[in-house]
């Protein structure tokens, strides 16, 4: 049971390349997200998805692009790079709210720090 | 006015010291809470899940007042483990979205 998995760890752009972030979990969660956090500002809601076809936007969407064709995988498509992009960035999942079934936190990805040159 | 704001930090106590940080937020629609922790450049991982006016786990006791829209963690006899960035999580009416603090840092010195 890997969990969250993302890759890569660590990438360098340079400004107007576009790449994927991977993002892959084993373990059947409904909900999965892309938070993007920088120095004092905490986390920041980039996408979510309540399960697989369905996405929507968070705080801060501009610049990224995603999809969820099945339950495991939600990559974050970044179009155009810009410097300011640079940050880290963490995947998170979790059960979804149907039933009586309790609403644990999210189980987050060992993240993918990015530097946009 | 930010939707959660935590104390900033950071907190430096000596080990066996007792420390509580606040946290409050915005939406009054919120039902449950959660306290992650995050050690420095590693992933936040779920410290504790509050749904009522309060939850205890050993050393850790949250507590929730929403009358006044506020959540604290205290932490009882600090250990040097418990060094770290402590995120203060709302659901703002749904769980499909977390809004999190800018998080508070603590030291625990010997």
């Amino acid at each position: 049971n890997a969990g969250v998995t993302q890759t890569p760890k660590f990438q360098v752009l340079k400004t107007g390349q576009s790449m994927t972030l991977q993002c892959a979990q084993d373990m059947n969660h409904e909900y999965m997200s892309w938070y993007r956090q920088d120095p004092g500002m905490g986390l920041r809601l980039i996408h979510y998805s309540v399960g697989a076809g369905i996405t929507d936007q968070g705080e801060v969407p501009n610049g990224y692009n995603v999809s969820r064709s099945t339950t495991e995988d939600f990559p974050l498509r970044l179009l155009s790079a810009a410097p300011s992009q640079t940050s880290v960035y963490f995947c998170a999942s979790k059960l979804g709210e149907s039933g009586r079934r309790r609403s644990y936190g999210y189980t987050f990805g060992s993240g993918t720090r990015l530097t946009v040159v | 006015r930010k939707e959660v704001e935590q104390d900033p930090g950071p907190f430096n106590v000596p080990e066996g010291a007792t420390v509580a940080f606040n946290c409050t937020y915005s939406n009054s629609a919120s039902q449950s809470f959660f306290w992650y922790r995050q050690d420095c450049r590693k992933e936040p991982k779920l410290l504790m899940s509050v749904y009522s006016s309060g939850n205890e786990d050993g050393r850790f006791t949250a507590q929730l007042n929403r009358a006044s829209q506020y959540i604290s963690l205290l932490i009882r006899d600090s250990k040097l483990s418990d060094s770290a960035t402590y995120l203060c999580v709302v659901p703002p009416g749904g769980y499909n979205k977390l809004i999190f603090g800018a998080g508070t840092r603590l030291a625990v010195h010997p």
